[in-house]
């Protein structure tokens, strides 16, 4: 059974860096062509894809956020992070972790749940 | 970037009414779009990938369909559960871009 889970500080102030982790079971992120995607959502707004990492270690990110988006896995590839740096209250939205199973180009089949995030002064 | 323009954005239908719900892509994406559905306080899930092609589990009064650089959703016979925001996603090239996204309301 596949599953993802993400975690985050629910609350940080402006300026400060977001991390967060995506936890997820059933597959391993060493399959060949698997890929780990990190996407956001504003509330009542739609939905911002971020950067992903795939199995060989490679990543990418949305050039509007790159100069702030770092995405990471650990060595067991049962975790993926992202960390953002200098958030501000734009930053604030419910932020989702998905897979993509064969390569870059294959749809989001699992997502996780989301975590809310909240930049507030 | 590709940008995704969804239309309707909002939507009213009554029960068993046909639905259709159309993404225009700015450029060529081939069949690199997946369809999802977002319910209330919940993460999209995927219904329709490869831009004609029924994921897993979802009911098949749900279908995709493109012409060009459009692409359509349609549900056959509306659902009270079918109520919900879709989204369109082109996975053809980096960024992925998501439309913005259609509300589906019952009459």
């Amino acid at each position: 059974q596949v599953t993802l889970k993400e975690s985050g500080p629910g609350m940080l102030q402006p300026s400060k860096t977001l991390s967060l982790t995506c936890s997820f079971s059933g597959f391993s992120l060493s399959t060949s062509g698997m890929v780990v995607s990190w996407i956001r959502q504003p509330s009542g707004k739609s939905l911002e894809w971020l950067a992903a990492i795939d199995w060989d270690g490679d990543k990418y990110y949305n050039p509007s956020l790159k100069s702030r988006l770092t995405v990471s896995k650990d060595t067991s590839n049962t975790q993926v992070f992202l960390k953002i740096t200098s958030v501000d209250i734009a930053d604030t939205a419910t932020y989702y972790c998905a897979r993509s199973p064969y390569y870059y180009s294959s749809p989001f089949d699992y997502w996780g749940q989301g975590v809310m995030v909240t930049v507030s002064s | 970037d590709i940008q995704m323009t969804q239309s309707p954005a909002s939507l009213s239908a009554s029960l068993e009414e046909i639905v259709t719900i159309t993404c225009q892509a700015s450029q060529d994406i081939g069949n690199w779009l997946s369809w999802y559905q977002q319910k209330p306080g919940k993460s999209p899930q995927l219904l329709i990938y490869g831009a004609t092609s029924l994921a897993d589990g979802v009911p098949s009064r749900f279908s995709g369909s493109r012409s060009g650089t459009q692409y359509s959703l349609k549900i056959s016979r509306l659902q009270v559960e079918d109520i919900g925001i879709y989204y369109c996603l082109q996975a053809y090239s980096a960024p992925w871009t998501f439309g913005g996204g259609t509300k589906l309301e019952l009459k």
